[in-house]
């Protein structure tokens, strides 16, 4: 079964630390990819995604993710982050031919230390 | 404009009862999902609508959960004779096509 893993369940940085979160995905096929946060106390939304071209595709907020194919990854990163940075970062896929099964992975908690 | 809106907000349900969650859609948009988000386990699949096909019902854990879809439009979700288990945060989402899916702030169902 398509499955999505996320290796980091809570990290915690000081601001103007660099930020990396690791998502891997077990589909072997076309997939479309995506990071979605929530905030506290806010919806989730979308932050970046990428469906096909460069593979480095940059979000909001000074996001960006770099889509590996040969490894099955698709890590975020920010190179300094705020305090307002802090919320739960999921990472999701879908196959490029059912755009409709979004598969999200366990979510990382990152507290941003003022 | 208006984004997805969910009614109730919050929901605290006795076990054995049946409880019905509403998702009202953005405007236009033609597919429709629902998730399940419990704590520590991400969100979970359950059910997606798209136009007028048949819904991709893969991810509803048990016959006690059921969705439909009137119109094209106003989605409930019904969880029949409620388990603890069934505590989360219950988010639909609705989108265009492929575009990304917007999310509404979800029912939190407790059952006691």
């Amino acid at each position: 079964a398509q499955s999505v893993s996320q290796h980091n369940h809570h990290v915690i940085l000081s601001e103007a630390a660099s930020l990396e979160l690791g998502c891997n995905y077990s589909y072997g096929g076309t997939v479309n990819l995506f990071w979605y946060v929530q905030y506290p106390g806010q919806h989730l939304q979308l932050l970046l995604k990428y469906f096909s071209g460069d593979p480095l595709v940059k979000g909001i907020k000074g996001f960006e993710a770099e889509f590996i194919k040969s490894k099955f990854s698709f890590n975020l990163r920010k190179p300094s982050v705020q305090w307002s940075d802090t919320a739960e970062y999921f990472c999701a896929v879908t196959r490029s031919s059912n755009t409709g099964k979004l598969i999200f992975g366990q979510g990382t908690t990152l507290q941003v230390k003022p | 404009g208006a984004g997805v809106s969910q009614s109730p907000s919050n929901k605290v349900t006795e076990k054995g009862k049946d409880v019905e969650l509403r998702c009202d859609p953005i405007s236009g948009h033609t597919a429709l999902y629902w998730y399940r988000q419990s704590l520590g386990q991400g969100l979970e699949f359950l059910i997606y609508f798209q136009g007028n096909s048949a819904p991709d019902k893969s991810g509803l854990p048990s016959d006690r959960f059921s969705a439909e879809r009137t119109g094209g439009s106003v989605s409930t979700l019904t969880i029949q004779r409620t388990q603890q288990e069934d505590s989360a945060v219950y988010l639909c989402a609705s989108s265009l096509d492929r575009s990304p899916l917007h999310f509404g702030n979800g029912t939190r169902l407790t059952v006691t």
